[in-house]
């Protein structure tokens, strides 16, 4: 079945710092969204993708939709502390809503 | 706050016992989407609705089952529960049939004693 790769699986920097992460998929996707969530609540959207190459950003944010359809990458800049929080990229192919997500990437920020 | 609404916010029940989850999309929105959630096995797909028609299925259980109604909430029946059925259930809303942004509800926390 479709795997969703996450890297890297946790990050712990200092605020100000520029973060990356990124996700594999081992098939195609059609579109890909970047999701954080908090602990105990539901993931909140951050970013969706739906365009091979396309690069859109929400505010300190930024995401890729990789020219493969394989991957994609989020970065935030600056960092501040209520970046806090776990990290999901999802993926989606066929004509369905089915998401896959990946494995998530935990960030801490220390002040 | 998604707009997507989810009762109860917690649930303790025993094995071999049947709940019922509750999920009230977005205005607007025809598709329902619940996903599991736990430690090992992370953010599943279970099964989406569509205007009252199931769309999609992933790796739902057979205890487990769906429905969406007329006025387009959701319900999730999760039957002779067991211990391993302890998760963070969410529903998600979103206006198509097709992949689209998804915007998740509070998530619904059952656990089975």
């Amino acid at each position: 079945g479709q795997q969703l790769n996450q890297s890297p699986q946790s990050m712990f920097i200092q605020e100000g710092e520029d973060v990356s992460m990124n996700c594999t998929s081992s098939s195609i996707f059609n579109t890909w969204l970047w999701y954080k969530q908090d602990p105990g609540e539901g993931p909140v959207l951050l970013i969706a993708l739906y365009k091979a190459g396309e690069l859109t950003s929400n505010g300190r944010l930024t995401a890729q939709f990789g020219i493969t359809r394989k991957d994609s990458f989020l970065n935030i800049s600056a960092s501040i502390p209520s970046d806090v929080g776990i990290y999901f990229c999802a993926g989606s192919s066929g004509n369905t809503g089915k998401l896959i997500f990946g494995q998530g990437t935990t960030l801490q920020v220390k002040p | 706050d998604s707009g997507v609404t989810q009762t109860p916010k917690h649930l303790i029940t025993a094995t071999g016992q049947r709940v019922t989850l509750r999920c009230s999309p977005r205005s607007g929105d025809l598709s329902v989407y619940w996903y599991q959630q736990s430690l090992d096995q992370g953010l599943q797909f279970l099964i989406q609705y569509y205007n009252g028609e199931e769309r999609a299925k992933g790796n739902i259980l057979e205890r487990f089952s769906a429905q969406q109604f007329p006025d387009l909430h959701s319900e999730l029946n999760l039957s002779s529960l067991e211990l391993g059925d302890s998760a963070l259930y969410f529903c998600a809303s979103s206006p198509y049939s097709q992949a689209y942004e998804q915007y998740f509800g509070p998530g619904t926390r059952l656990t089975v004693t």
